[in-house]
């Protein structure tokens, strides 16, 4: 079947500091891949996808890259800013269905 | 882009009561929609395939005639929670696949079940 496992959080980092969310999955077929952000009291936004093995998503700053061989998808971010501070999720898609992970929070101070 | 709205963006209600939730496709149609709710502190669970001119598929466990699901045209779809509990107090959330399978998401409704 089709799972997303994602690194747990909470995540505290400084300002400027590098980050990284692990986020495995598994999938029957070559699904796509998502990270989705949701600001305090917002919904989902899609902050950067890839949909073949190799691609490279990236947005914001923020990059994944589509590890077949490896079954992952991290986020990375060089240089975190305290707006990046919210929820942050994993997700894959089969079909039209959606499988997201459990979701990391972010806070990122001064 | 396009976008999908939720309507309303938050509700509280009395146990037992029924409330309605709309998601309208506002750019786009959209022949499948689909309905996610999501606990504190977790992941968005898929509760629902919205199917327009036909019948819900539900994901297992969750209850058919609890949570009505009506798809009555290509841009909206409604989620009725029946019968509202405590337990059904949760943050809803709809999705809809536009003509390049490219998903939106509503920004959810908050259901607070007094």
């Amino acid at each position: 079947g089709n799972s997303v496992t994602q690194m747990e959080g909470p995540v505290t980092l400084s300002e400027e500091a590098f980050l990284t969310i692990n986020c495995t999955y598994t999938a029957t077929g070559y699904p796509s891949l998502f990270w989705y952000v949701q600001y305090p009291g917002e919904g989902l936004q899609l902050l950067l996808k890839a949909t073949k093995a190799d691609d490279k998503g990236s947005n914001k700053g923020f990059e994944a890259t589509y590890r077949k061989e490896t079954t992952s998808f991290h986020l990375e971010k060089g240089s975190v800013q305290v707006s990046d501070s919210a929820v942050y999720f994993c997700a894959l898609m089969s079909g039209n269905q959606f499988y997201f992970g459990t979701g990391t929070s972010l806070t990122v101070i001064p | 882009g396009a976008v999908v709205s939720q309507h309303p963006s938050w509700v509280i209600c009395k146990s037992g009561t029924s409330v309605k939730i709309e998601c309208r496709s506002l750019d786009f149609q959209a022949t499948t929609m689909f309905w996610y709710r999501q606990f504190p502190k977790q992941s968005l669970m898929l509760m629902a395939t919205s199917n327009e001119g036909s019948k819900a598929t539900y994901e297992q466990g969750v209850e058919k005639d609890k949570f009505l699901i009506n798809h009555a045209s290509l841009t909206l779809s409604t989620l009725t929670v029946t019968s509202a509990h405590p337990e059904d107090s949760s943050f809803y959330i709809c999705s809809a696949p536009d003509q390049d399978r490219e998903q939106y998401f509503g920004p959810g409704t908050r259901l607070t079940v007094t």
